[in-house]
């Protein structure tokens, strides 16, 4: 059963810094994986989702990287902002699409 | 382009009671699946469809009913409402299995 991790739980950051969000998940034999904000009593936004060919993803500020064979994928924030407050989700993905999911970390972004 | 939506936002029940939340999306995407988000459990996939007429179970489907009788739509059925499923709702789309999902802004159900 596919088991996923995210580390740390919480952050709090002055604006500004770079960061580094950690998943790790016990079953390499992925699809994808993708990850996910979550503002307080919204829903999830997708941010960016590698393909397990892939090694990163680039999306702005966001990128993302995977080791499917040592079941870890990074996701890096250059340059902070208070607009970043949110939590943030890795799942990997079977081939059947479903998604399962870390608790998050929860990111505070401090002006 | 509304996206994902969910209705109703919120809903109080009783237990025993029954209600369909429902699920529509207007990008014409294939997959569609619901999840339950609690506390210290993280997001859980209750059902899932890869198109009209397909459903399949997930990780937590006891309690639940789902049907696909068109592309749209997808209605999660509580069948008897219990303490238990007191949760927040999400139903997530996507082109086909394997391409990114995208989230309603969730259902938010007590049920006393």
């Amino acid at each position: 059963k596919q088991e996923v991790t995210q580390i740390p739980a919480a952050l709090s950051v002055p604006e500004g810094e770079n960061l580094v969000l950690n998943c790790s998940f016990t079953d390499s034999a992925i699809y994808n994986l993708q990850w996910f904000r979550q503002d307080p009593g919204k829903g999830l936004t997708s941010l960016l989702l590698i393909q397990s060919s892939q090694r990163e993803q680039t999306s702005g500020r966001l990128n993302a990287s995977l080791d499917k064979s040592s079941g870890r994928s990074t996701l890096y924030i250059a340059a902070s902002q208070p607009g970043d407050s949110a939590t943030y989700l890795c799942a990997p993905s079977s081939n059947t699409g479903k998604l399962i999911f870390g608790q998050g970390t929860t990111l505070q972004v401090k002006p | 382009n509304a996206g994902v939506t969910q209705t109703p936002k919120f809903q109080v029940l009783k237990t025993g009671q029954s209600m369909t939340l429902q699920c529509a999306q207007d990008m014409n995407h294939e997959y569609m699946s619901w999840y339950r988000q609690d506390p210290g459990m993280g997001l859980r996939l209750i059902h899932y469809s890869v198109g009209a007429g397909i459903t399949d179970q997930g990780e937590v489907p006891n309690g639940y009913n789902v049907s696909r009788s068109t592309t749209e739509d997808f209605p999660l059925r509580l069948l008897s409402a219990a303490p238990s499923q007191t949760s927040v709702y999400f139903c997530a789309t996507g082109y086909m299995a394997g391409q990114p999902q995208h989230f309603g802004d969730g259902t938010r159900l007590s049920i006393l």
